[in-house]
Parts: structure tokens; C-alpha cells; sequence
């Protein structure tokens, strides 16, 4: 029941930005957006996530439209380690469970 | 830093055997989860609990069943192992139930049934 789509895979370079859209259409008022990466045969790594406003951590920054109908998650400078796939999930606020789609497969090449 | 952690990485196991995957975090939190994955299909909730001795079914609890005696501790049981359990199992805990909180998740059990 993934509420997202996303494009199946993706290459940056090394040192470059990684920027990873999303698009959830169909997301409510009440729907956060949550980013996670899962490297091969590792379980989910939560990155960051937000409701309307633009967010930061040390990992990542999250753009969100206007209209909340999409969103980029922003890599700075990509490592070879960054290369997974990465979960883009709407989510409601009192929801427990995360629907993780297929995600981006992002390869980080040297 | 949350960690939760889970008994095995890989286990492999005879059909019609029973099966105890394990899975502890240490943080406090009151949140619990045990998800499969599998490829194409994404994760999918098996069962969840909210608190001690306290478990929901996810939207695939057929063939499972959990235990929550501990607050930090939260085992799936495969009561009879088939072959279409093979899989990678993971759990996961959030701090507070029914809010926004992020979940964090286990490195995973891979799970092969013969």
C-alpha cells in the first residue's frame, strides 16, 4: 500500500550531491514524510523525516514542496558507503506501521 | 544511540520445526515490530506490540505468533516452519505507541526453511 513512487535507480559520483525525489500526490494533512536506506543484507537506516518544512540532520536534508506532493532527499557529498536503497514513506501520525515500497537503488561510483 | 539487536543473522531450519527469533532493544521504548521482507514485495508487518504482554496483528500473522513478557524483549515464533517462511525477518521499536515516532530496526535474521 506504498503511497510513493520513486525512480528505481540512480548513479552520483563520489563527492557529489545525491538528490533522490519522491513523489506522494496523494498524501494528507496529516502525513509525514520519512526517509530510511537499507544497505544490502543490513536492516533499515532512518535518515530523516518532516511534515512540511524543510528539515536537516548530520546525514541528509529533506525538501518538500509547497504543496507537499513530492519531496528530494539530498545526500551532500556522497561516499562509496551511501550506495542502498533508499525508502521514501508517507506515514500518519498515528499510524504504526511504515509501508516501505521498492525504493531507489542509489550506486555511489568512484 | 538506539540499538536494537537480533539473536541471529542467518538461521536455517528443517520444515515442520519450531522457530524462536529473537529481538531486544535497548531504549525503553514501548513500541515493538516484526516485519518480513521479501524482494518485490517491500516489508510487510507480521505483528506489533505496544506494550507488555500486549501484541496486534500486522497484515500477516498467519503462521506466527509473539511474546512480549519483557518490555525491551519481543520474540516471533513460527509455530510450524514451511517453506514459504524463508525469508528476512526484521524487527524494530519506537519509543512512544501511536504517535510519530521513528522506528528503528534490527540488522535483520535471514531465515531459510528446508
Amino acid at each position: 500500500d506504498a503511497k510513493t513512487t520513486q525512480p528505481p535507480s540512480m548513479d552520483c559520483a563520489e563527492g557529489r550531491a545525491a538528490n533522490l525525489p519522491c513523489n506522494h500526490s496523494t498524501i494528507s494533512g496529516n502525513e509525514y514524510v520519512y526517509w530510511y536506506r537499507q544497505i544490502h543484507s543490513q536492516g533499515p537506516q532512518y535518515i530523516i523525516h518532516g511534515l512540511k518544512n524543510n528539515e536537516t540532520n548530520e546525514m541528509a536534508s529533506l525538501i518538500i514542496t509547497e504543496d507537499r506532493k513530492s519531496s528530494t532527499l539530498i545526500l551532500p557529498h556522497a561516499t562509496l558507503r551511501d550506495t542502498a536503497v533508499y525508502y521514501c514513506i508517507v506515514r500518519v501520525a498515528t499510524g504504526n506501521q511504515f509501508y516501505f515500497g521498492t525504493g531507489t537503488s542509489l550506486t555511489v561510483i568512484p | 544511540d538506539v540499538k536494537v539487536t537480533q539473536s541471529s543473522r542467518y538461521l536455517v531450519k528443517r520444515t515442520g520445526e519450531k522457530v524462536f527469533l529473537e529481538c531486544v532493544q535497548d531504549m525503553d521504548h514501548e513500541n515493538m515490530f516484526w516485519y518480513r521482507q521479501d524482494p518485490g514485495l517491500g516489508l510487510r508487518l507480521i505483528y506489533f506490540s505496544y506494550d507488555v504482554k500486549m501484541k496486534e496483528k500486522g497484515d500477516i500473522p498467519e503462521g506466527y505468533s509473539v511474546s512480549r513478557e519483557k518490555k525491551e524483549r519481543f520474540s516471533l515464533i513460527l509455530e510450524s516452519a514451511s517453506t514459504n517462511q524463508t525469508s528476512m525477518y526484521l524487527c524494530a521499536s519506537s519509543r512512544l505507541a501511536l504517535s510519530t515516532d521513528t522506528q528503528y530496526f534490527g540488522p535483520g535474521t535471514r531465515l531459510t526453511v528446508l
